[in-house]
């Protein structure tokens, strides 16, 4: 069957701290693969996708990062995290018809 | 830039009544859209979608209606129960494009 896992699912950091989000996609091959941030109360925003191993496309300029080091493993990641940074983070891979997104990641940045 | 955004940030519903949750979008080459649930703490969940070429679906008591002439979608949900309580989001992409749009979203309470 095909799943998405993403961890941790709450993380809470002291600014200027790295970051380090993983998400993993299983029973599929070369997906497409997204990461969003929602803020609090407010809706999703593209942060990165990428269409295959080492394509990173970014959406908005910021403090953070992604990589795809495999083909069903994307990461998001920063080398000094800032209170802006806090939000719910989602993972997402694009199935031809819309998303399946992860349970999230909830980041408090303090 | 193309964006989505919806009417009403946030809609009360007694259970048992119908819900319409609308949006706006502004690109007029999206020809995909999607309708998405979230409940509070969880990833955005597929309802349904429709394509351009369509201009109502219907689901198991939900029903999604696309003018495309003035650039409108809807969701409509029969018989609100409280587990329909959630933040519902819609999201258009043109296909092909490997990106979708969200809006900001509505949040839809049913009340008791």
């Amino acid at each position: 069957s095909q799943t998405i896992h993403q961890w941790p699912a709450t993380l809470v950091q002291p600014v200027g701290s790295p970051l380090s989000l993983e998400c993993t996609v299983e029973g599929t091959s070369n997906p497409n693969l997204y990461w969003y941030r929602q803020a609090a109360g407010r809706g999703l925003q593209l942060l990165f996708y990428s269409v295959g191993i080492g394509q990173i496309s970014s959406e908005v300029p910021q403090n953070l990062s992604a990589s795809r080091p495999q083909d069903r493993q994307f990461i998001l990641s920063s080398k000094k995290l800032l209170l802006s940074d806090s939000g719910f983070y989602l993972c997402a891979w694009e199935t031809g018809d819309g998303y399946t997104f992860g349970s999230g990641t909830r980041l408090t940045v303090v | 830039g193309e964006s989505v955004g919806l009417h009403l940030p946030t809609l009360s519903v007694q259970e048992g009544d119908n819900s319409i949750i609308n949006c706006a979008y502004s690109n007029s080459a999206s020809d995909y859209f999607i309708w998405y649930k979230q409940e509070s703490g969880k990833g955005p969940q597929f309802i349904i979608d429709i394509r351009s070429n369509m201009d109502k679906r219907q689901g198991q008591r939900v029903t999604v209606l696309l003018n495309k002439t003035v650039k409108h979608l809807s969701l409509q949900i029969a018989a609100t129960q409280p587990g329909d309580s959630a933040v519902y989001f819609c999201a258009e992409s043109v296909l092909g494009t490997y990106k979708y749009i969200f809006g900001t979203g509505t949040r839809l309470k049913v009340l008791a």
